[in-house]
């Protein structure tokens, strides 16, 4: 079955550390890979896609993600987190040529002074 | 890009009763969805709004509790019929705008609460 995988629940950083998020997924193809980003209250927005190409894709807000195929990941990394991170982000997937996302379970940010 | 609008923001509801939620959406889109997101969960989708027929429903999820409809390209419902408290959630609609491939774009949601 076609999944993904968000292994950290919630993760705590300092302002001004970096950050990665991990997302693993199982396809039967390499599926388009996306991270939304959904702070408190707020609707989804989406940070960065992947279709195919260049695997280190950047993505708005200083967001970047890496595709690793033999790894089967798109984790999401930030150099310096702000304080306004702070949020639920979510990995989706879905296969080429169909609208349909598959949301990993998120991860949690929390951003400490 | 596309500006989303739902109605209502949120609402709070007795069980047994049905609600409608609107979704509007300032451009001429392909495609609209209906997801939920149960609290502390992540989002699941509930079905593909197909203008002017039948919704495409996934699996765990039955015309009959969520009826939808999509009378044109930039206009959808969702009903949340008979609830219970366990349809307490977030519905969300997205779409996906002619010319931006696979990208999509979330409403701001409805919180649901049923009592």
């Amino acid at each position: 079955a076609q999944s993904v995988t968000q292994p950290d629940i919630h993760i705590t950083v300092s302002e001004g550390a970096s950050l990665e998020l991990r997302c693993n997924y199982s396809y039967g193809a390499t599926p388009y890979l996306f991270w939304y980003v959904q702070s408190p209250g707020q609707g989804l927005q989406l940070l960065l896609k992947y279709f195919s190409g260049d695997t280190l894709v950047q993505g708005i807000k200083g967001f970047e993600a890496e595709f690793k195929r033999s790894q089967s990941s798109f984790n999401l990394r930030k150099p310096s987190v702000h304080w306004s991170d702070a949020a639920e982000y979510f990995c989706a997937a879905s296969n080429p040529g169909d609208y349909k996302l598959s949301f990993g379970a998120g991860t949690t940010v929390t951003v400490r002074a | 890009s596309a500006v989303i609008s739902q109605k209502p923001s949120r609402d709070i509801c007795q069980r047994g009763t049905s609600l409608t939620i609107q979704c509007q959406v300032d451009s001429q889109v392909t495609m609209m969805f209906w997801y939920r997101q149960q609290p502390g969960q992540s989002l699941t989708l509930i079905a593909t709004a197909n203008q002017g027929s039948e919704a495409t429903y996934e699996s765990g999820f039955v015309i009959d509790k969520f009826p939808i409809s999509r009378p044109n390209l930039t206009f959808s419902t969702l009903t949340v019929s008979n609830m219970s408290p366990e349809d307490s959630s977030i519905y969300l609609c997205s779409v996906v705008v002619a010319g931006d491939y696979n990208e999509q774009f979330f409403g701001p949601g409805t919180r649901l609460t049923v009592l």
